[in-house]
């Protein structure tokens, strides 16, 4: 099915790794790319073809695809990164959104 | 600069139609797709389709086929998004976004590098 399931919600503290995952049927055979999004502001993307990041996204986001299942990491988790975060990939002309996760950094 | 610029706050009533607009700005209007995204208040974002801005050929999900319809005015740089029969579970914010991020490498279908700020829709019944 053309679904891509995000937890809701992910936890972490100031300095650590973040991960959240982004499921789907043969997922690692299509190109995922990732969005931040900030409370009252336009998405941005910060991964793109699965690990590649758009210039200005600093070094501690990375991405990796493969089998079912996106990733996206970030390193050394600062507080400006909480927002919510939404994979999304394209099939046969038809663009997903996975639900979206909130990243909250405590 | 590259800049998508949308059309301000809507609120309408049920049944009514909505246009949104999206004025580009910065690069060649023709040589990219702009897609429209929504996100309904404690939901996700939702991918509504897309226009290509060269030969106006549209693209939509088929819960929004029939209600949608996407347009572009190349001498303004501008497109459009219609939805019509407006009901409450259309109260969102309305995003256009270009399609195409291009890196020293190559070009990416479906990735989104730029984003309008966003039009704020209310539907009330």
């Amino acid at each position: 099915s053309d679904e891509l399931t995000q937890p809701p919600s992910v936890s972490v503290s100031p300095g650590q790794t973040a991960s959240i995952t982004c499921s789907g049927d043969k997922l690692g055979d299509k190109s995922a790319c990732w969005y931040q999004q900030r409370p009252g502001q336009s998405p941005i993307l910060v991964i793109y073809q699965n690990r590649k990041r758009p210039s200005g996204i600093p070094e501690r986001f990375f991405g990796f695809n493969s089998g079912n299942t996106a990733t996206l990491t970030i390193s050394g988790t600062q507080a400006m990164d909480e927002a919510d975060y939404y994979c999304q990939a394209w099939d046969s002309s038809t663009v997903i959104f996975g639900g979206g996760t909130k990243l909250t950094v405590l | 600069q590259v800049q998508l610029v949308q059309s301000g706050t809507e609120v309408k009533k049920a049944g009514a139609s909505l246009k949104v607009s999206c004025k580009a700005s910065g690069y060649t209007f023709t040589n990219y797709y702009v897609h429209w995204v929504r996100r309904a208040p404690g939901q996700g974002l939702e991918w509504m389709g897309k226009i290509n801005p060269s030969g106006g050929g549209t693209s939509y999900p088929q819960h929004f086929r029939g209600r949608v319809t996407m347009t572009r005015d190349t001498s303004t740089s501008t497109v459009y998004m219609e939805l019509s029969s407006l009901r409450s579970e259309d109260t969102a914010i309305y995003y256009c976004a270009r399609d195409g991020y291009c890196d020293t490498v190559s070009c990416y279908e479906s990735v989104f590098d730029y984003w309008g700020q966003g039009t704020l829709v209310t539907v009330s019944s």
